[in-house]
């Protein structure tokens, strides 16, 4: 099981808001990471050290953190961001590198 | 422009071991932490381990000493070696660049399915 707990999936419309929580209790101490990944294709990094977005990355993505949880937000949701998305951090100890389970994200 | 290409059996039999190689292009492997990540098919993500520094490693405690991460630097390659595998080991392989210990992972391989299987 993953130290990082991550809801399975989650269901929104086109334009609308979603929102993908992350959570451990190691996450108050510890940068998060977002990917997205599609079918077939490796991870691609959307979001580092919380809530820093790479260049070329949609501006509609965003993280932020509070507490033990940390959130992807996407805006404006396109059907082109449906896929699976992985937050990462580091485990308890701080020694090792651990990824949450995935959220499956559909556009309806 | 970083590229990383994982390249290694597709089937390995059971107790055999598994080896795996990563051919960095663009940087030199010298500096980062170049890891190694799988995917067991429908599943999500887990970190293996890494290298750093052409020499330090640090594995995932899941891989009970099975696992081993080397790096040639004359061919700018690091690799994977895993023994005694299963089925439990069926997954797609990727090597990653990671930016710090425990930092985000910025460049991939577009990743290797092995199998296990007699």
């Amino acid at each position: 099981s993953s130290e990082l707990t991550q809801p399975p999936s989650v269901s929104v419309s086109p334009g609308q808001t979603a929102r993908i929580t992350c959570s451990a209790d190691a996450l108050p101490n510890q940068y998060a990471y977002w990917y997205q990944q599609k079918p077939g294709q490796a991870p691609v990094l959307v979001i580092y050290n919380d809530g820093e977005r790479p260049s070329g990355i949609p501006e509609r993505f965003s993280g932020s953190s509070s507490g033990t949880t940390v959130t992807l937000t996407i805006s404006g949701v396109q059907a082109e961001d449906e896929a699976d998305y992985y937050c990462q951090s580091a485990d308890s100890s701080g020694n090792y590198v651990v990824f949450g389970g995935g959220t499956k994200l559909t556009v309806l | 422009q970083v590229q990383l290409q994982e390249s290694g059996p597709g089937l390995v039999k059971p107790s055999e071991t598994l080896s795996l190689t990563c051919t960095v292009s663009g940087v030199s492997i010298s500096s980062f932490y170049w890891s190694w990540i799988r995917q067991p098919p429908g599943k999500g993500l887990e970190w293996l381990g890494y290298i750093y520094n052409s020499g330090s490693t640090n594995y995932n405690p899941s891989l009970k000493s099975r696992g081993t991460i080397s790096v040639d630097t004359s061919k700018n390659q690091f690799s994977l070696k895993l023994t005694s595998v299963t089925a439990a080991d069926t997954a797609l392989y990727f090597c990653a660049r990671g930016f710090t210990r425990k930092g985000f992972y910025e460049y991939w391989g577009q990743g290797t399915l092995v199998s296990v299987s007699s």
